[in-house]
């Protein structure tokens, strides 16, 4: 079955500093979502990437989606206390609606 | 507009007891799904719904795990007789038909001592 990997799966970061987040997935992706869970939270939406190649951006997170379609990374410029939280990738294949998550990865931020 | 409410927030109770979850989709919102998160765990699907009709539910573990959604809206989880594994937060999320994009609730943490 589709299997997403994302790393690292924690990072620490001082405020200020970049963090970048990847997920791969085992097999071709017909789209790739984003989505943010604070402590203690639930998992709450941030983006869709559908195109190969497809860039997005919201403020200080960029979103990439691979040219093949099977990775994507999130991207956060400067971090501020706010972003903390684990950021999940979760991709379906061609033809279905079910989302398979990567494992996480989770952001401090020491400020 | 409301978002997904899950009932339950938290449940406690011994093992081999019965317990179950209620889930309120957005209202409009067809599809429906059930999610187990373990700690440090991305959510895993367990069912999806679309209107009241099971259209997945091949990861549930069906000699204890059951759900309904009788009218295609609101919907139980279900587990007969829990086990300490089973310990863990249920998540609940809506969609639209045809939508990738899914919201979710806050979900319902269940400890099995």
């Amino acid at each position: 079955g589709q299997q997403v990997m994302q790393i690292p799966q924690y990072q620490h970061v001082q405020e200020g500093e970049d963090f970048t987040t990847y997920c791969n997935s085992s097999t071709t992706l017909s789209n790739i979502q984003w989505y943010k869970q604070r402590p203690g939270g639930h998992p709450v939406f941030l983006i869709q990437l559908v195109k190969s190649g497809e860039v997005k951006k919201q403020k200080r997170l960029t979103f990439q989606f691979g040219e093949a379609k099977k990775n994507s990374s999130l991207h956060i410029t400067a971090t501020q206390t706010t972003d903390v939280g684990t950021y999940f990738c979760a991709g379906s294949g061609a033809g279905s609606y079910q989302l398979t998550f990567g494992k996480g990865t989770k952001l401090s931020v020491i400020p | 507009e409301a978002g997904v409410v899950q009932s339950p927030r938290y449940k406690i109770i011994e093992k081999k007891q019965p317990v179950a979850f209620w889930c309120n989709p957005i209202s409009g919102h067809n599809t429906l799904y059930w999610y187990l998160q373990n700690l440090g765990q991305g959510p895993e699907l367990l069912i999806r719904y679309e209107n009241e009709e099971a259209v997945d539910d091949s990861q549930l573990p069906k000699d204890r795990f059951s759900a309904e959604r009788l009218k295609g809206v609101d919907s139980t989880l279900k587990i007969q007789p829990a086990e300490l594994g089973d310990s863990a937060v249920y998540l609940c999320a809506s969609s639209y038909i045809g939508e990738d994009i899914q919201y979710f609730g806050a979900g319902t943490r269940l400890s099995v001592l």
